[in-house]
């Protein structure tokens, strides 16, 4: 499985977008580029996957390079319900969980 | 909107003890999945299963874990003799038709904790 590079954290104020910046300089042609996100005590959850286009769901939207050797998770307007740990994953089969960014959200 | 439901919620349990932790997939789903995370740890992958067989296991997937379909509902783990560095929340998940441009649907995990 190709390797994604995530900061360790990042801060936003509530109510503010959010923009999470993940590397995958190895991508191959075949990899989807996912997003889970794991909330404090709870089992991880889909939040978004694309392949070569932007995608908007009802959740965030995913900005995809345009030689995809890098993408962003935009939470348009963070609430606090958003902190948690977001993992940015390459498929090209099962899902392999690397460390994430840990997002906290300021009040 | 359906869920994955996955029992006990916590389990403590004596070394070398056999424990089985339950999960309840989404009702049409066909692609199983177990996964553990050790307390301030990644999220691992264990094992997939299809059509009653393992699809693929991870290499933390050693002999004394085995999982089953037992009925039309329930996907089962097993720990036949548990040690201290099992102690871990386990995630069960399922998937539709296990591509990967789905979604896999995690339960709320059983935090297992082996003395």
């Amino acid at each position: 499985d190709a390797k994604t590079t995530q900061p360790n954290s990042m801060e936003s104020n509530e109510e503010e977008p959010v923009h999470l910046p993940c590397n995958h300089s190895t991508i191959s042609g075949t990899d989807y580029i996912h997003w889970y996100r794991q909330l404090p005590s709870q089992g991880p959850e889909y939040v978004i996957h694309g392949l070569t286009s932007n995608v908007n769901n009802r959740m965030a939207s995913l900005a995809i390079a345009e030689d995809r050797k890098s993408s962003t998770l935009i939470l348009h307007r963070a609430t606090l319900r958003d902190a948690a740990v977001y993992y940015c994953i390459l498929r090209d089969d099962k899902i392999i969980f690397g460390k994430g960014t840990r997002l906290h959200i300021l009040p | 909107e359906p869920e994955v439901t996955q029992t006990p919620s916590h389990q403590v349990t004596q070394m070398g003890q056999e424990v089985i932790l339950r999960c309840v997939p989404i009702s049409n789903h066909l692609y199983f999945y177990w996964y553990r995370q050790i307390l301030g740890q990644k999220v691992e992958f264990l094992v997939s299963f299809y059509n009653n067989e393992i699809s693929e296991k991870s290499e933390i997937f050693d002999d004394q874990f085995s999982v089953e379909r037992p009925d039309g509902s329930n996907f089962t783990l097993k720990i036949r003799s548990t040690k201290l560095e099992d102690s871990a929340m386990y995630f069960c998940a399922s998937s539709d038709r296990g591509r990967i441009t789905e979604t896999q649907y995690f339960g709320p995990g059983t935090r297992l904790l082996v003395l």
